[in-house]
């Protein structure tokens, strides 16, 4: 059984504060994609990465697709209320068709 | 365009029923993909159809089961419900690589199941 661990599971901080979010697993990524999901709502795509070492900007948000291919993180600059949600990545691993979700990290940011 | 459609959007039922949710793809959209949500176990993968074949199947039993119609909309099935089976299920479409492409998710059912 393939693993997707994603840390933190739970982040609390205050607007204008930066935060990071992470996403490791053991066995290397064909591709990894990351999504928002907000309560009452399905996951909507934030972004896609296929490259080792690849980083990818959308507005205040960073991700990166670690060399390897195995881990990817997703900084966020300068936090508003509105980035509130659950922030899932998912990986299709090498030989697979399918996405593997983690189990996601929420995030609340307070005025 | 219209997004993903799932109907119902939330339902109740009692253990031993059966139950069938629908998911209406974006137009054009031919892979069709279903998750099951639950706060301890995250997203799980279920099956995925493309022009009405099964061409996935994640690790459920068999009460779990699906299809897909000639115009891509695709339903599932959980016969003999249990407690368990209560969570949000999520359909998700894409164009044509299923994974490959992202996926668009619908806004799900949330099934109770008392």
């Amino acid at each position: 059984t393939q693993l997707l661990e994603q840390s933190p599971q739970f982040l609390s901080i205050q607007e204008g504060e930066n935060l990071t979010v992470y996403c490791n697993s053991s066995s290397v990524f064909s591709s990894l994609q990351w999504y928002r999901q907000e309560p009452g709502e399905g996951p909507v795509l934030l972004v896609t990465v296929v490259t080792g070492g690849e980083v990818k900007k959308l507005k205040r948000l960073t991700f990166q697709f670690g060399d390897a291919r195995k881990d990817s993180s997703l900084h966020i600059t300068a936090a508003q209320p509105g980035d509130t949600g659950l922030y899932l990545c998912a990986g299709q691993y090498l030989g697979y068709s399918t996405l593997t979700f983690g189990k996601g990290t929420m995030l609340l940011v307070s005025p | 365009k219209a997004g993903v459609t799932q109907t119902p959007r939330y339902l109740i039922k009692t253990r031993g029923q059966q139950v069938t949710l629908s998911c209406s793809p974006i137009s054009g959209h031919r892979s069709v993909s279903w998750y099951q949500q639950t706060p301890g176990q995250g997203l799980q993968f279920l099956f995925e159809y493309f022009s009405e074949t099964q061409r996935n199947k994640g690790n459920f039993p068999g009460r779990f089961s699906g299809r897909q119609f000639s115009n891509s909309r695709s339903e599932m099935n959980v016969s003999t419900l249990e407690l368990g089976d209560s969570a949000l299920y999520l359909c998700a479409s894409s164009y044509d690589r299923g994974a490959l492409d992202g996926y668009t998710f619908g806004s799900g059912t949330r099934l109770t199941v008392v």
